[in-house]
């Protein structure tokens, strides 16, 4: 399953909104539990990857609530609603429908 | 609280080969079938291989298959991955991972270790 991000790269003013969006080739939403298996992770500079969101658009906890994801199907978006700076990071979507898991190409989100 | 720490990263020759380790802590490790990731300086994530919470199962991506081998050994809580015929292509930060649920296999990532990096040079 190939996973396309956009945009590569995002500016965004602090206290704005920043939306990415993740397609994939093939629909990850399952007929046996009615789920997507999408995920979204945060990585930051020098750092591992940081789970975000799950089941599309479960947020983890302990994850501020500016975050938020949605969609179904083929077509997903990680909205951030009012940009802080420690949010400057690479964000990723990934696919846990099949194996191999298959991660999008990532969105480096930055400061305006 | 989880912890995942990796080591046995460093540089090597095109064409040799290198072990990893990843000590877990922190969680009950024999219930969780446990993955590597990894990610090429400046490039994006990159599944390896996954086994299951009784090391009866194993997967890789096609990338590494027969020339990586994915282990572990429950009695000592770690994780490993034999890398052989390494090219430059398998330059990269090789990082342990921990699904969310306890299970045979489950694919959802939720916690990561810092990472050993591998750099195959001549």
């Amino acid at each position: 399953i190939v996973m396309t991000q956009s945009p590569d790269s995002l500016a965004v003013s602090l206290g704005e909104r920043a939306t990415i969006t993740c397609k994939s080739s093939r629909s990850l939403l399952a007929s046996s539990n009615n789920k997507n298996f999408l995920a979204w992770y945060r990585q930051k500079p020098g750092q591992p990857p940081k789970l975000l969101i799950y089941w599309a658009s479960t947020r983890k906890s302990g994850v501020p609530d500016r975050f938020s994801g949605s969609g179904s199907g083929t077509d997903f978006t990680l909205t951030i609603s009012s940009l802080q700076a420690e949010d400057v990071a690479v964000y990723y979507c990934q696919q846990y429908y099949a194996s191999p898991i298959t991660f999008g190409q990532g969105t480096r989100l930055e400061i305006k | 609280q989880v912890q995942l720490v990796e080591s046995g990263g460093g540089v090597v020759q095109p064409g040799r080969s290198l072990r990893l380790s990843c000590a877990a802590s922190g969680f009950t490790f024999s219930s969780f079938g446990m993955h590597w990731v990894r990610q090429a300086p400046g490039k994006g994530l990159e599944w390896v291989s996954v086994i299951s919470n009784d090391g009866n199962s194993e997967y890789y991506a096609d990338s590494v298959e027969g020339r990586f081998t994915i282990s572990r050994d429950n009695s000592k809580n770690t994780l490993y991955l034999q890398l052989s015929s390494l090219r430059p292509e398998d330059t990269a930060v090789y990082y342990c991972a921990k699904p969310s649920q306890p299970s045979e296999i489950d694919f959802l990532i939720e916690s990561w270790g810092q990472g050993t990096l591998v750099a195959v040079s001549s």
